[in-house]
């Protein structure tokens, strides 16, 4: 079974610095799809980031990209000029394709405080 | 409304009661999702409807029930459950198929005494 695993319990940044959230996973499958979650306080669980398997090129969503390392199965985050409003949980989610149905597998989140 | 939405934002049952939880979704998506998420633990996939119709059914016990009418409401029906069913119950929704992505609701915060 697939298994997604978060290392790092807390993490704390100083605003305006940068912070890198640690993700690895265990799958025997080729093809699948890599996600970063956040979770304010609020409890939405909001889409940061996603990257394809079979894409090389890490994903960038403004101050948010990857380091996505396939040999290595690890999928980390790096929050750029990290704002007060970064402050939240954040999920790693592991999805694959089964019977037609995708199925997230997610982490234990890094709970991320930004210190101003 | 857009995006996903879910009702009650907050429940507070006993363990004879029978309640329900709602969740419309305003995306055009056809596959819907019930997760379960309780402190220190991850999120667990219970329910997983395409189309209407049940795909995924996570071991969940048959104290909760899911119902899913059309691709666009999810309900889960709730009777007679324990104190350890308490958590934050999201909803989910998806276009089914390889390339799309699961957006959530804002969850109901369940408790039950």
């Amino acid at each position: 079974a697939q298994t997604v695993t978060q290392s790092q319990p807390e993490m704390s940044v100083q605003e305006a610095e940068t912070v890198t959230l640690s993700c690895t996973y265990d799958t025997s499958e080729s093809d699948y799809y890599l996600f970063w979650y956040k979770q304010p306080p609020s409890r939405q669980m909001i889409l940061v980031i996603r990257q394809e398997a079979y894409k090389q090129q890490n994903a960038t969503e403004n101050r948010f990209s990857v380091n996505f390392q396939k040999a290595a199965k690890s999928f980390s985050l790096k929050i750029s000029d990290s704002q007060l409003g970064d402050a939240a949980m954040y999920f790693c989610a592991y999805r694959r394709l089964q019977g037609g149905s995708e199925k997230l597998v997610f982490g234990k989140g890094t709970k991320l405080t930004v210190n101003p | 409304e857009t995006g996903v939405t879910q009702t009650p934002r907050h429940l507070v049952m006993g363990m004879t009661n029978k309640k329900s939880l709602k969740c419309e979704q305003h995306l055009g998506h056809n596959a819907m999702y019930w997760y379960k998420q309780s402190a220190k633990k991850p999120l667990e996939l219970m329910f997983v409807y395409n189309f209407k119709e049940q795909t995924e059914n996570n071991s969940v016990p048959s104290r909760f029930s899911p119902e899913c009418p059309n691709s666009s409401h999810l309900f889960l029906h709730l009777h007679t459950l324990q104190p350890e069913d308490s958590a934050l119950y999201l909803c989910a929704s998806s276009r089914a198929g390889r390339e799309d992505t699961q957006y959530f609701g804002p969850g109901t915060r369940l408790t039950v005494l």
